[in-house]
């Protein structure tokens, strides 16, 4: 069965640090891959997404993610944080042959001045 | 981009009573959407899919009468929670999918919260 862990429940950094969010998964093959954000009270909205190709993917917001099947990794990177990064992020799986997602518990970042 | 709104965005409700939440794709017509339940600081869990024009598909743990799902046109999915209890408090999301794109789209998510 798929499954999306993401370790790192919060995660504290401050403003123009680097920051990089962890995520695993379980699944036979080659997933679709996705990383979400959202802001309190608001939905989600899809910083980047890997479905095949090139493994280093870019995403908005300045975010990129590196697939490495190895490692069964997907994890989410950003040079240089801003305050307004703060936020929570979701990593979430999807089969090919499906349209479902499958999310992570999701890390909340924490940015301080 | 394409825009996926949800209505109301908080509602509050007695226990016992019905709410309806809507789910609607402004810039593209879903055959697909799909409703998540959070609860607070936790993930999103999926509750059903719904497909336009047949009957939802229920994951499993979700109670079908308790939640009714409706999705009668392209652009309009309704979520119904039926004889609401405390325990149905929670943020509702729905998603759609833009099949031409392939791209998942959220909505801004419903707050219900029963007294």
């Amino acid at each position: 069965a798929q499954s999306v862990t993401q370790p790192d429940i919060h995660i504290t950094v401050s403003e123009g640090a680097s920051l990089e969010l962890r995520c695993n998964y379980s699944y036979g093959a080659t997933p679709y891959l996705f990383w979400y954000v959202q802001s309190p009270g608001q939905g989600l909205q899809l910083l980047l997404k890997y479905f095949s190709g090139d493994t280093l993917v870019q995403g908005i917001k300045g975010f990129e993610a590196e697939f490495k099947r190895s490692q069964s990794s997907f994890n989410l990177r950003k040079p240089s944080v801003h305050w307004s990064d703060a936020a929570e992020y979701f990593c979430a799986v999807g089969a090919p042959n499906t349209d479902k997602l499958i999310f992570g518990t999701g890390t909340r970042l924490q940015v301080f001045p | 981009g394409a825009v996926v709104s949800q209505h109301p965005s908080r509602v509050i409700c007695k226990s016992g009573t019905s709410v309806k939440i809507e789910c609607r794709s402004l810039d593209f017509q879903a055959t697909t959407m799909f409703w998540y339940r959070q609860f607070p600081k936790q993930s999103l869990m999926l509750m059903a899919t719904s497909n336009e024009g047949s009957k939802a598909t229920y994951e499993q743990g979700v109670e079908k009468d308790k939640f009714l799902i409706n999705h009668a046109s392209l652009t309009l999915s309704t979520l119904t929670v039926t004889s609401a209890h405390p325990e149905d408090s929670s943020f509702y999301i729905c998603s759609a999918l833009d099949r031409s794109t392939g791209e998942l789209f959220f909505g801004e998510g419903s707050r219900l919260t029963v007294l």
